[in-house]
C-alpha cells in the first residue's frame, strides 16, 4: 500500500517550452502533496505543498509563476514547469501524505528534467 | 528554528559489521523524527519514524533508530551491514502535531558497504 507515482520519470524538453509532471497516489487518498527538487547528491528542498482544491502554498524563493501546481483531485496533483530554462533541470520528487498516518510521507520515484 | 544535521557526508562500513548513521535535531516541543533511503535514481522510501513512546523504533529492512532527548540525535543503526544498503540516509523532521506539516531535511549521509 501507499504507492505514489510520477510521469513522466524522465523528459527532455527544449528551452522555452513547458513540461508538466503527474503525481499521483495510486491506492490512497492525499489530500496533502508535496513537490521537491533535488539537485545531485544533495538534500530536497521543498518547493510547495499542494493540498487538494485550494491553491498551492509555495517556499520562499519558489516562483509560483513558473512551477504552476495544481491539485484538482485526491489523488491527483500536477506540477507544470513553464518556459523552461536549462537552470530548471533537476529531479523533481513529489510526496503524499497518508490518512492515519498523517505525519508519514509517501514518495514519488522522481522525475528527471533535462532541458537543453 | 527547527533543523536537522547529518554531521557526517559520507560513512564507509565493511559488509557484516555495524552501522550508524547519525542525526542530531533543534526543535521547540516535541519533535517527530524520521529516516528515509534513496536508492540511486529512485524515490525516497520510508524506513522508520518516532512518534512517541519506546525511544528504540524499529523499521524496514533490519533499520532500527535510537530517540535521545537529552541529546537531541536521532541516529540510525543496523547490527550487520549489507552491501545492499548502500544509498543516501536522509533523517527529517517535524515539530509539533501532525496533518502532514511540511519536513524538515538533513543534506543526508552516503552509506557505503564494502564486500
Amino acid at each position: 500500500g501507499a504507492v505514489v507515482s510520477q510521469h513522466p520519470s524522465w523528459v527532455i524538453c527544449k528551452s522555452g517550452t513547458s513540461v508538466k509532471i503527474e503525481c499521483r497516489s495510486l491506492d490512497f487518498q492525499a489530500t496533502t502533496m508535496f513537490w521537491y527538487r533535488q539537485f545531485p547528491k544533495q538534500s530536497l528542498m521543498l518547493m510547495a505543498t499542494s493540498n487538494e482544491g485550494s491553491k498551492a502554498t509555495y517556499e520562499q524563493g519558489v516562483e509560483k509563476d513558473k512551477f504552476l501546481i495544481n491539485h484538482a483531485s485526491l489523488t491527483l496533483s500536477t506540477l507544470t514547469v513553464t518556459s523552461a530554462h536549462p537552470e530548471d533541470s533537476s529531479f523533481y520528487i513529489c510526496s503524499a501524505g497518508l490518512a492515519g498516518s498523517p505525519d508519514t510521507q509517501y514518495f514519488g520515484p522522481g522525475t528527471r528534467l533535462t532541458v537543453l | 528554528a527547527q533543523s536537522v544535521a547529518q554531521p557526517e557526508d559520507q560513512v564507509n562500513v565493511a559488509e557484516g559489521n555495524p552501522l550508524t548513521v547519525k542525526c542530531t535535531y533543534s526543535v521547540s516541543g516535541n519533535p517527530y523524527l524520521f529516516w528515509y533511503v534513496q536508492y540511486p535514481n529512485r524515490g525516497l522510501q520510508f524506513l522508520l519514524k518516532y512518534i512517541t513512546g519506546d525511544n528504540l523504533v524499529k523499521g524496514s529492512y533490519g533499520f532500527e533508530a535510537e530517540f535521545n532527548k537529552s541529546q537531541t540525535s536521532f541516529h540510525l543503526k543496523k547490527p550487520s551491514a549489507l552491501v545492499s544498503d548502500s544509498a543516501l540516509y536522509f533523517c527529517a523532521l517535524t515539530g509539533n502535531a501532525g496533518n502532514n506539516r511540511k519536513l524538515i531535511w538533513g543534506l543526508g549521509t552516503s552509506l557505503a558497504v564494502n564486500p
